[in-house]
Formats: C-alpha cells, sequence, structure tokens
C-alpha cells in the first residue's frame, strides 16, 4: 500500500539559509501534519492542512511557513535557519482529522 | 505538566509476559486517543486507536480507555525481543473549537529474552 513519500530523507544546511521540505500523502487522505522530532523528544506538532485550508496551528515558529498545494501534496518552508532547528521532520497524512496519522520516514534536518 | 503523561521508563519485562504502558491526559474533552511504537530514529507506527471507554483488542494488543480517569493504556501480550520500542500516547486535545494532535514522551519498552 501506498505510504507518505517525503522528500528529502536528509538536509544539511547552514545557519540563516532556508528549506523546504516536501510531503506526498496517502492518496485520498485529506489531511496533512508536520511535525517535529528534536532528539529524545517526543513529535511536536507544527501545523496541520484539511483539504488544502490550514486547519490547526502548533508551536510552529513564525519563520516557518507551510502550505497544501492541489494535488494535496504539502511543503514545510523554513527560513533563517537555526541551530536548534536540527530535528527530525515528520509529515503525516490522515483519512480525515481526528483519524489515525500515518506517517512518512521523515526528514532529517542538520543546520551546521 | 504536560498534558499527555507518560512515565518514560525503561520499562523492562522478560519475554512472553505482558507489557503495560499508562498514559494520563490533561483535558476531559479530548477525543481520539492512539498509541504509536517508535523505534530509534524512525517513524511513528500506528499501533491501536480507541476512540469510546472500554477495551478494544488487536491480536497481542490491547487499548483500555477511561474518560472519566483521564487515562489510557496499552496492554501488550506475550512480549516479544522485537517489541522493544518506545511507544508514543497521542491524544487529540481541544484548543480553541478544535483538536490539536499531542503526544506524551513516550515510553521506553526492553523485552529481555
Amino acid at each position: 500500500a501506498a505510504g507518505v513519500i517525503q522528500s528529502p530523507r536528509h538536509l544539511i544546511k547552514e545557519k540563516r539559509e532556508t528549506a523546504t521540505l516536501k510531503c506526498y500523502p496517502i492518496p485520498r487522505h485529506d489531511t496533512v501534519y508536520w511535525y517535529q522530532q528534536g532528539p529524545g523528544q517526543d513529535p511536536q506538532f507544527l501545523i496541520s492542512f484539511y483539504e488544502k485550508m490550514q486547519s490547526d496551528k502548533g508551536s510552529i515558529p513564525d519563520r516557518f511557513s507551510a502550505q497544501q498545494f492541489s494535488d494535496y501534496h504539502s511543503e514545510l518552508n523554513m527560513s533563517s535557519l537555526e541551530l536548534g532547528d536540527s530535528a527530525l521532520y515528520f509529515c503525516a497524512s490522515s483519512l480525515t482529522g481526528g483519524q489515525p496519522q500515518h506517517f512518512g520516514d521523515g526528514t532529517r534536518l542538520s543546520i551546521l | 505538566q504536560k498534558e499527555v503523561e507518560q512515565n518514560s521508563g525503561p520499562l523492562s519485562v522478560p519475554e512472553g509476559a505482558i507489557a503495560s504502558l499508562n498514559c494520563t491526559y490533561s483535558d476531559r474533552g479530548s477525543q481520539s486517543f492512539f498509541w504509536y511504537r517508535q523505534y530509534s530514529g524512525k517513524s511513528p507506527e500506528l499501533i491501536m486507536s480507541i476512540y469510546s471507554n472500554g477495551d478494544k483488542e488487536d491480536g497481542r494488543f490491547t487499548a483500555q480507555l477511561n474518560k472519566a480517569s483521564q487515562y489510557v493504556s496499552l496492554l501488550i501480550r506475550d512480549s516479544q525481543p522485537s517489541d522493544s520500542a518506545t511507544y508514543l500516547c497521542a491524544v487529540n486535545l481541544p484548543s480553541g473549537g478544535s483538536y490539536i494532535p499531542t503526544f506524551g514522551r513516550g515510553t521506553s519498552l526492553i523485552v529481555h529474552p
């Protein structure tokens, strides 16, 4: 069965650079979520989209933005990167809000 | 205090035993409760979902929800070394008319042969 696809798998950036992470949800899933997980931490909810509209916002820094496109893929844009942004970034999708989320393999972002 | 609390462990059980993982949450209005398993460096994998009070069984896994006491638990029967992982409890907490998915810090489970 098709799963959530994230790209890239690994990304290395320097401070103050920008990064774009991509997520392709499971077909027919209408809700996409983004999470940030630091080492030894639980996944922190950043933002979610339902039917291409932002639905909920969590602890997403103002330097980050996200959108969902007409084909339902989503992108997380990160600017003015800081050392503390180094983390695993997961995208998840669900059939609709409140339903079980299926996670992608994540993007490991390292800031030098 | 975190809104979703779990004992970080590690919880160590012998192979074949029952592992019991617990989770409490802060808001009575919470809906939709999930257990995920996460191996180190990998993504969370859905184990169980539960929405109403009582027990829900799926193979070796049983989720239990008690909304009055605001806890949800996961029992793993006949534990195997491959079950060794971090188990994350996730709760949809009410927030401004909507629900925010909120994870606990996870319980590390070690199943020893």
